[in-house]
């Protein structure tokens, strides 16, 4: 079946400017997560839902970063006044109930802010 | 809080050689333990976890056991192939999300 996707695979964007990245989670996984992974590092945690609720965005970095996800599925990491050091891949991985142990990851969007 | 510390890279080894990359947890309690594999090009891959101390998680020839007391998941594998060159990131499951290390490159020549 299909896996997690990611769009837009690259976005470009000034600094200052308001971004959007969507994910669609494989379709029955109920828990969602985005990560953050910058150059030359493992992936950082922002943010987890369990269906269409947010259950723990302690890892979001200040209040310009801001996820949705309104029906339990696809999910809408927006982000404000972006900067220069928002520009990283930003992952998003889903799992199935009762297996969040396991997360399946989708390909990413790389964000570079100029 | 939770960490992982993995073996910097790149490790350069050449085809049907042993490997070993290094990796230490520090963990409340007794997290699940995985290994990540990002081959070029394409996304994380889950390779192999152990969910409690002294399993051995495996798969694709690739092995590591949960030592508690060393608090460590060493990933090995007895003959590389050069299809084995990717980035490897070791992760612990800290509560809701996956704490990962900073990952190592392996790079297998022929």
């Amino acid at each position: 079946g299909a896996g997690v996707s990611q769009t837009p695979s690259n976005k470009v964007t000034e600094k200052g400017k308001y971004v959007e990245l969507r994910c669609d989670p494989i379709s029955g996984h109920t828990a969602l997560y985005w990560y953050r992974q910058s150059l030359g590092q493992g992936p950082e945690f922002l943010i987890y839902f369990q269906g269409t609720g947010a259950a723990d965005d302690s890892g979001l970095p200040n209040d310009r970063f801001f996820a949705v996800r309104p029906e339990g599925s696809v999910s809408t990491l927006k982000i404000q006044r972006t900067e220069r050091g928002d520009s990283a891949v930003y992952l998003c991985a889903s799992s199935r109930p009762g297996e969040r142990e396991t997360q399946y990851f989708g390909p990413g969007t790389r964000l570079l802010v100029l | 809080g939770d960490s992982v510390t993995q073996m910097e890279g790149p490790v350069t080894l050449s085809e049907e050689a042993f490997l070993t990359i290094n990796c230490t947890y520090t963990a409340t309690g007794y997290p699940s333990l995985f290994w990540y594999v990002q081959y070029p090009g394409e996304g994380l891959q889950l390779l192999l976890k152990a969910t409690k101390a002294d399993d051995k998680g495996s798969n694709k020839g690739f092995e590591a056991t949960y030592r508690k007391e060393t608090t460590s998941f060493h990933l090995e594998k007895g003959s590389v192939q050069v299809s084995d060159s990717a980035v490897y990131f070791c992760a612990l499951k800290g509560g809701n999300k996956l704490v990962f290390g900073a990952g190592t490159i392996l790079r297998v020549k022929s």
